[in-house]
C-alpha cells in the first residue's frame, strides 16, 4: 500500500527566499516519486521525478528534490522564490514494479510575497 | 502543451442532466486517468484505463462511468447531475501505469 503526506496545505515565502515543500510517503515497494505543479486554471505538469539512480533530482524552473529513503521523504526545494512560482504543488508516488496506481498528495499552495 | 486534449473546455448544464466529457491521450500513451478537482475535495482520482481495460478505481460515484475506446480516446459519462458535481475534470495519460502522467487542460463543469 502507498500513501503520500504533504505537510502544510499553504506555504508563504518572500520573493528571493528559500522554498521548501515537504512530502513524506509510504510504500511497500521501492517507489517512483513525482512533483507536479498546477498554475491557476491549468492542468498539472510534471516538475521532476525520481525513478532510480541519483537521489538528488533536478527539475524545471530551478526546482530540485532529494529522495531520502531512511526518512521516506521527497521534499521539494528552490533556492530563491520568484513571483511566478506561486501555484499549487502536488507530490505523488507509484510503485516501481510497474503497478498501475499513482497516489497524489493533497497539494500545497505556495504564496510568494513581494 | 501536454499533448492531451479534452473537450469541451466548459460545460454548463442543469441538475438531473447527463453529460459526456472526452479525452484524447498523447500519441503512444496507453493509460488514461480521470480526476475531479473541486475547492472542497481537492484532486480526487476517479478511474484509470489501460489499453481499453479498467485498471484502477478511485472515488468514482455510481452515477459516473467511463470507457476507453480502441483508438485509446476515453469518455467520462456523468449522469443525474447534482450541484456538487460542479468541478474541474482532468484527464491524464501515461505510457504505462505508474509512469509520469501528462494532464490535459481540463473541462470545467458547472451544474445549475
Amino acid at each position: 500500500a502507498q500513501s503520500v503526506t504533504q505537510l502544510g496545505s499553504h506555504v508563504s515565502v518572500s520573493e528571493g527566499a528559500l522554498v521548501l515543500l515537504r512530502c513524506n510517503y509510504s510504500s511497500s515497494v521501492p517507489p517512483y516519486l513525482f512533483w507536479y505543479v498546477q498554475y491557476p486554471n491549468q492542468g498539472l505538469q510534471l516538475l521532476l521525478k525520481y525513478t532510480t539512480g541519483a537521489t538528488l533530482v533536478k527539475g524545471i524552473n530551478g526546482f530540485e528534490a532529494e529522495f531520502k529513503k531512511s526518512e521516506t521523504s521527497f521534499h521539494l526545494t528552490k533556492p530563491s522564490a520568484h513571483m511566478s512560482d506561486a501555484a499549487e504543488y502536488f507530490c505523488a508516488v507509484s510503485p516501481n514494479t510497474g503497478g498501475f496506481k499513482t497516489i497524489f498528495g493533497a497539494g500545497t499552495r505556495l504564496f510568494v510575497k513581494a | 502543451d501536454s499533448g492531451v486534449t479534452q473537450t469541451p473546455k466548459h460545460l454548463i448544464t442543469a441538475t438531473g442532466q447527463r453529460v459526456t466529457l472526452r479525452c484524447s491521450p498523447r500519441s503512444g500513451d496507453l493509460s488514461v486517468y480521470w480526476y475531479q478537482q473541486s475547492l472542497d475535495q481537492g484532486l480526487q482520482f476517479l478511474i484509470q484505463y489501460y489499453n481499453g481495460e479498467e485498471r484502477a478505481k478511485g472515488n468514482i460515484l455510481e452515477r459516473f462511468s467511463a470507457q476507453q475506446f480502441p483508438d485509446l480516446h476515453s469518455e467520462l459519462n456523468l449522469s443525474s447531475l447534482e450541484l456538487g458535481d460542479s468541478a474541474l475534470y482532468f484527464c491524464a495519460s501515461s505510457v504505462l501505469g505508474g509512469n509520469e502522467q501528462f494532464f490535459g487542460p481540463g473541462t470545467r463543469l458547472t451544474v445549475l
